[in-house]
């Protein structure tokens, strides 16, 4: 069965650090997402993203964020300079339409020092 | 307020027991109502999609009352598999982003 991927299953940082997460969303998914996860809280959009251009954003994602697919598999979340409140589990998820099932990646855990 | 509010949780139930979990949502705006399921420590799956008629998938149903914005979830004959946290997740009519509750924890005991 197809599944979304996701690597490093961990990442461990310095405050004030580049991170790039990845995600191999479904081959033949069109739209894109990332969630994140504040350790006890709850699951939170972030962005999404189709046909090569965000198509929604939240507030959490602001300048220090940014999203790329640099080919036709891989689909990233970059972090510029990583803050102490980042430290979250960051899922990736896909779909084959707008209003068909997200099926979510295992997550990254990233931990900021 | 919050977007999405679930029960406050942990429910601790002995298996066999029969369970159910409610959520209130805010925006009218919202369209396509879900439960998913996250184990510990792992990604959200869904479990079931909530549709305004009310529908049943084998242990489980789920009901939508569109007027009082409320949604519920049954859970019939618990296993231990069962437990786990239960989200209940939202979207819009416009674009794809799903709007999350906090989960409500479930432990099903011997």
């Amino acid at each position: 069965e197809p599944e979304v991927t996701q690597t490093p299953s961990h990442q461990v940082t310095q405050m004030g650090q580049e991170v790039i997460l990845r995600c191999v969303p479904i081959s033949n998914h069109l739209y894109f997402y990332w969630y994140r996860q504040i350790l006890g809280q709850k699951v939170e959009f972030l962005v999404s993203f189709y046909n090569n251009e965000i198509s929604e954003k939240s507030e959490i994602f602001d300048d220090q964020f940014s999203v790329e697919r640099p080919d036709g598999s891989n689909f990233t979340l970059k972090i510029r300079s990583t803050k102490l409140e980042d430290s979250a589990m960051y899922f990736c998820a896909s779909s084959n339409g707008l209003n068909n099932e997200q099926f979510f990646g295992p997550g990254t855990r990233l931990t900021v020092l | 307020r919050k977007e999405v509010e679930q029960d406050p949780g942990p429910f601790n139930v002995p298996e066999g027991a029969t369970v159910a979990f409610n959520c209130t949502y805010s925006n009218s705006a919202s369209q396509s109502f879900f439960w998913y399921r996250q184990d510990c420590r792992k990604e959200p799956k869904l479990l079931m999609s909530v549709y305004s008629s009310g529908n049943e998938d084998g242990r489980f149903t789920a009901q939508l009352n569109r007027a009082s914005q409320y949604i519920s979830l049954l859970i019939r004959d618990s296993k231990l598999s069962d437990s786990a946290t239960y989200l209940c997740v939202v979207k819009h009519n416009q674009g794809g982003k799903l709007i999350f509750g906090q989960g409500t924890e479930l432990s099903v005991k011997p």
